[in-house]
C-alpha cells in the first residue's frame, strides 16, 4: 500500500525557515515524481512544484520558482519542501502527493502539514 | 502558463440530483485532466484521470468527459458523502494547474 506520511504542524515566526518532510512507503521511491501542493486557509489548491527522486530534477509552479526548495533523501525515502524567509502569507496547509505515471495526476496524497507563520 | 476555469464556483443541490461541473483550459491539454474531491480538513482524493478514467475504488456515479479545452465532471445521483469541493487539474508537459474549485452544497 502506498503511503505518504508528512511531518507535523509547525508554528514559525516571520523570517524563519522551515523544512517539511514527506516519508514514502509501499513503492519504489526513486521512480515516481513527488509533487507539493499549497492550500491557504479557505482557498483552493495551488501547485508548488514536483521533484523526481531518481535524479532530483524539479519543476516549479509559476508563483513558487525561487521561493521554495525541494529535495529528497533517497536513503530515507523522504521528500522535503523548504520554505525560507517565512511571511504571514506562507500560512497554509502543504500537501505532498505522488504521480503514479510519469509527470501525471496526483494519485496518492499525504495528510498535509499545517504551517502557521505569526509573530 | 495554462489557466483552468471551473464553473460554477458554488452549486446547491439535493440528494439524488444529477450534478455537472465544467472545467475549461486556456489551451489544448488533450485529455490530460484529473478531477479531485476534497472534504473539509482532508487531503484531496483522486476521482478521475485522463479526463474520463475512473480511479480504482471510486463510485461509478462519478464520470468525466471532454478533451482539448472543455471538460465536465458529472455525479449521476448525489449522495450525502458527495457534498464537498471538487477541483479539476491539468497535467500537460510537466506543468500542473488546478481550477479554483466548485463547492457542492446541500440545497
Amino acid at each position: 500500500e502506498v503511503q505518504l506520511v508528512q511531518s507535523g504542524a509547525e508554528i514559525k515566526k516571520p523570517g524563519e525557515s522551515l523544512k517539511i518532510s514527506c516519508k514514502a512507503s509501499g513503492y519504489s521511491f526513486t521512480t515516481y515524481w513527488i509533487g507539493w501542493v499549497r492550500q491557504m486557509p479557505g482557498k483552493g489548491l495551488e501547485w508548488v512544484g514536483v521533484i523526481y527522486p531518481g535524479d532530483s530534477v524539479s519543476r516549479f509552479g509559476p508563483s513558487f520558482q525561487g521561493q521554495v526548495t525541494m529535495s529528497v533523501d533517497k536513503s530515507m525515502n523522504t521528500a522535503y519542501l523548504q520554505l525560507n524567509s517565512l511571511k504571514a502569507s506562507d500560512t497554509a496547509k502543504y500537501f505532498c502527493a505522488r504521480c503514479p505515471m510519469g509527470g501525471s495526476y496526483f494519485g496518492d496524497w499525504g495528510q498535509g502539514t499545517l504551517v502557521t507563520v505569526s509573530s | 502558463d495554462i489557466q483552468m476555469t471551473q464553473s460554477p464556483s458554488t452549486l446547491s443541490a439535493s440528494v439524488g440530483d444529477r450534478v455537472t461541473i465544467t472545467c475549461r483550459a486556456s489551451q489544448n491539454i488533450n485529455s490530460w485532466l484529473a478531477w479531485y474531491q476534497q472534504q473539509p480538513g482532508k487531503a484531496p482524493k483522486l476521482l478521475i484521470y485522463k479526463a474520463s478514467t475512473l480511479e480504482s475504488g471510486v463510485s461509478s456515479r462519478f464520470s468525466g468527459s471532454g478533451s482539448g479545452t472543455e471538460f465536465t465532471l458529472t455525479i449521476s445521483s448525489l449522495q450525502p458523502d458527495d457534498f464537498a469541493t471538487y477541483y479539476c487539474q491539468q497535467y500537460n508537459d510537466y506543468s500542473w494547474t488546478f481550477g479554483q474549485g466548485t463547492k457542492v452544497e446541500i440545497k
